[in-house]
């Protein structure tokens, strides 16, 4: 069955360093997203990304944090200068190309630790 | 207010036992309505997904939406301790990339 993978699985970094989380969406899939969860507390919605360019974005998505595809089978989240409250597990979601009849499938997250 | 609304339990059930995990959500037009269930330190896995109100049965799982009182429900039947998990609603807008908004998630435990 076809899922979403991300790598690193666990992420620890300096505070003020560069990171960038890695996801490979299910193949035949359009639409990309990445969540994330401070332990504790609720999943959290961060970008959304179609056709090339972001669809919708939250107000924690500041210009910390970039989006990119750079080929066809890879998106990632960069978070620049990286802070303590970054903390968090980061999920990537992808869901399919028929658009409002389909959901989003998550992968297993990247657990990013901030010292 | 809060967009959606779930109690965060915890919930301790006998094995066999029926569970019922409710959320309420604020905005009339969330069209779109899921269950996720999340274990310790994993990703969200999609249970169940169910359009606008009604129910949807799969297996074990029965999912509920009523629109008109805002609530969405997701039974489980002869419950297993497999199923000790965190069990999080969601709810979006129609539009195919739209946002999923989550519930705080019910921390479910079913015990031998």
């Amino acid at each position: 069955e076809p899922e979403v993978t991300q790598t690193p699985s666990h992420q620890v970094t300096q505070m003020g360093q560069e990171v960038i989380l890695r996801c490979v969406p299910i193949s035949n899939h359009l639409y990309f997203y990445w969540y994330r969860q401070i332990l504790g507390q609720k999943v959290e919605f961060l970008v959304s990304f179609y056709n090339n360019e972001i669809s919708e974005k939250s107000e924690i998505f500041d210009d910390q944090f970039s989006v990119e595809r750079p080929d066809g089978s890879n998106f990632t989240l960069k978070i620049r200068s990286t802070k303590l409250e970054d903390s968090a597990m980061y999920f990537c979601a992808s869901s399919g190309a028929s658009g409002g009849e389909e959901t989003q499938y998550f992968g297993p997250g990247t657990r990013l630790l901030v010292l | 207010q809060k967009e959606v609304e779930q109690d965060p339990g915890p919930l301790s059930v006998p094995e066999g036992a029926i569970v019922s995990l409710n959320c309420t959500y604020s905005n009339s037009a969330f069209q779109y309505f899921m269950w996720y269930r999340q274990y310790s330190r994993k990703g969200p896995e999609l249970l169940m997904y169910t359009y606008s109100s009604g129910n949807k049965e799969d297996g074990r799982f029965t999912a509920q939406v009523d629109k008109s009182s805002k609530y969405i429900s997701l039974f489980i039947r002869d419950s297993q301790p497999s199923d000790s998990a965190t069990y999080l609603c969601a709810t979006r807008f129609s539009g195919g990339y739209n946002k999923l908004i989550f519930g705080a998630g019910t921390r479910l435990a079913v015990h031998p």
